[in-house]
């Protein structure tokens, strides 16, 4: 079976932090994405990679960046924590649809 | 109009009924339709994907295309009080690439 794996499953960081999260997959696939899951909105596409060193912006890109060095590190960043960063954020590959990972709840106070 | 449309919920039905999630979608050339179930705090799960017109069966869960109308459904036979989640339906759009566009999920109860 794919693993995605998020390095961390509850954060709680400060306002105008910069915060990384990371992804690592064990199944050589190129795809990779994240996505934020808010109540009533449901998943929305920020970043994505098809490969090494490419990425491509997804619906909301505003206030991230991301990082993809190796093929199976896919990582997201939040240049500046706002509190409307507070949110699930959800890594996927992409093999026979998406495999995510288990999530990270992030709460920027 | 949003591009894929679901119910939000919740819909309630009783152990060993069948339970019919249904999901629309605005993009006439999409080619690839995948049901997700996400139990509260967890991650969504792939529970199967479907690409032709008609129905495909996996065990208990039946995906139903109809391109023509544009929707495509989940039915969940003998529905059991684990079936209880939020169900995602998701939509590869014409020329999106690998992504996927997501419904905001409906909310299963089943009731015993």
């Amino acid at each position: 079976d794919v693993k995605v794996t998020q390095s961390s499953r509850y954060l709680v960081k400060r306002t105008g932090e910069k915060v990384f999260l990371e992804c690592v997959q064990d199944m050589d696939h190129e795809n990779m994405f994240w996505y934020r899951q808010d109540p009533g909105l449901g998943l929305r596409l920020i970043y994505f990679s098809y490969d090494v060193k490419m990425k491509e912006k997804g619906d909301i890109p505003e206030g991230y960046s991301v990082s993809r060095e190796k093929k199976e590190r896919f990582s997201l960043i939040l240049e500046s924590a706002s509190t409307n960063q507070t949110s699930m954020y959800l890594c996927a590959t992409r093999g026979y649809g998406y495999t995510f990972g288990s999530g990270t709840r992030l709460t920027v106070v | 109009q949003k591009e894929v449309e679901q119910n939000s919920g919740p819909l309630s039905v009783p152990e060993g009924a069948i339970a019919s999630l249904n999901c629309t979608y605005s993009d006439r050339g999409s080619q690839s339709f995948f049901w997700y179930r996400q139990y509260s705090g967890k991650s969504p799960e792939l529970i199967m994907f479907i690409y032709s017109n008609g129905d495909k069966e996996d065990g208990r869960f039946t995906a139903q295309l109809n391109k023509a109308s544009q929707y495509v459904s989940l039915l969940i036979r003998d529905s059991q009080p684990s079936d209880s989640a939020t169900y995602l339906c998701a939509v590869r759009l014409t020329g999106g690439g690998n992504k996927l566009t997501f419904g905001t999920g409906t909310q299963l109860k089943v009731e015993l």
